[in-house]
């Protein structure tokens, strides 16, 4: 596509229940990036994709979270029984992964609200 | 670990003049890349402005413009005639050049333009 692509872009859910996040990267990026953006801070990385495969999942908060990489594509962040401070917008982006070449492309993100 | 630092929560500028965002990195990589990435209400994080570290000129594109001091740590945006349309979070971030590396992400400073 032309650009990343994030669905839903609001979600709101009760506490306790599982929701699935979804990016469609730009076609050919084979890195693939998901960040969490809280109320008033930063960017928090937390998980990187190469290709279907996630070499650093280390930003990941806790074991509720987990994402997949199918056929080099579509990722899905998917957060099992949502918390309070679950809330925040979660962006994904896709780059080209050659040296010198790796600027990310970012979707418009998903606003997440747990009641 | 790498960190970036945005000491300016926000910043005010009235148009056509010109504004400088400060941005100080921590690092103990020699070859990285530095960004400013800008956000506005509708979350899209756009790519200002990037610059490698092995290059000594300094990163212009049209009305914004770098000042990198490699050996400070300091990376600042200067936006000259600024335009309301410039009114948005901007956001510094580092990417070292190691085999993959993610964007780290300072927590950003809020521009507002007036008229």
């Amino acid at each position: 596509g032309a650009g990343v692509s994030q669905s839903p872009s609001n979600k709101v859910t009760e506490k306790g229940k599982d929701v699935e996040l979804r990016c469609d990267p730009i076609s050919g990026h084979t890195a693939l990036y998901w960040y969490r953006q809280s109320l008033g801070q930063g960017l928090e990385f937390l998980i990187y994709f190469q290709g279907n495969s996630a070499p650093d999942k280390s930003g990941l908060p806790s074991d509720r979270f987990s994402a997949e990489r199918t056929g080099g594509s579509v990722s899905t962040l998917t957060i099992q029984r949502t918390q309070q401070e679950d809330s925040a917008v979660y962006l994904c982006a896709s780059s080209l992964q050659v040296p010198g070449a790796n600027v990310l492309t970012f979707g418009a993100g998903s606003r997440l609200t747990v009641l | 670990a790498q960190t970036v630092t945005q000491s300016q929560p926000e910043m005010s500028v009235q148009e056509a003049e010109t504004v400088t965002l400060s941005c100080t990195y921590d690092t103990s990589e020699s070859d990285y890349y530095l960004f400013w990435y800008k956000q506005p209400p509708s979350r899209q994080m756009i790519l200002v402005i990037r610059q490698e570290a092995y290059k000594q000129q300094n990163a212009t594109e049209n009305r914004f413009s770098v000042n990198f001091q490699k050996a400070a740590k300091s990376f600042s945006l200067k936006i000259s005639d600024s335009q309301l349309g410039d009114a948005a979070m901007y956001f510094c971030a580092y990417m070292g050049n190691s085999g993959y590396s993610t964007l780290t992400f300072g927590k950003g400073t809020m521009l507002l333009v007036s008229p």
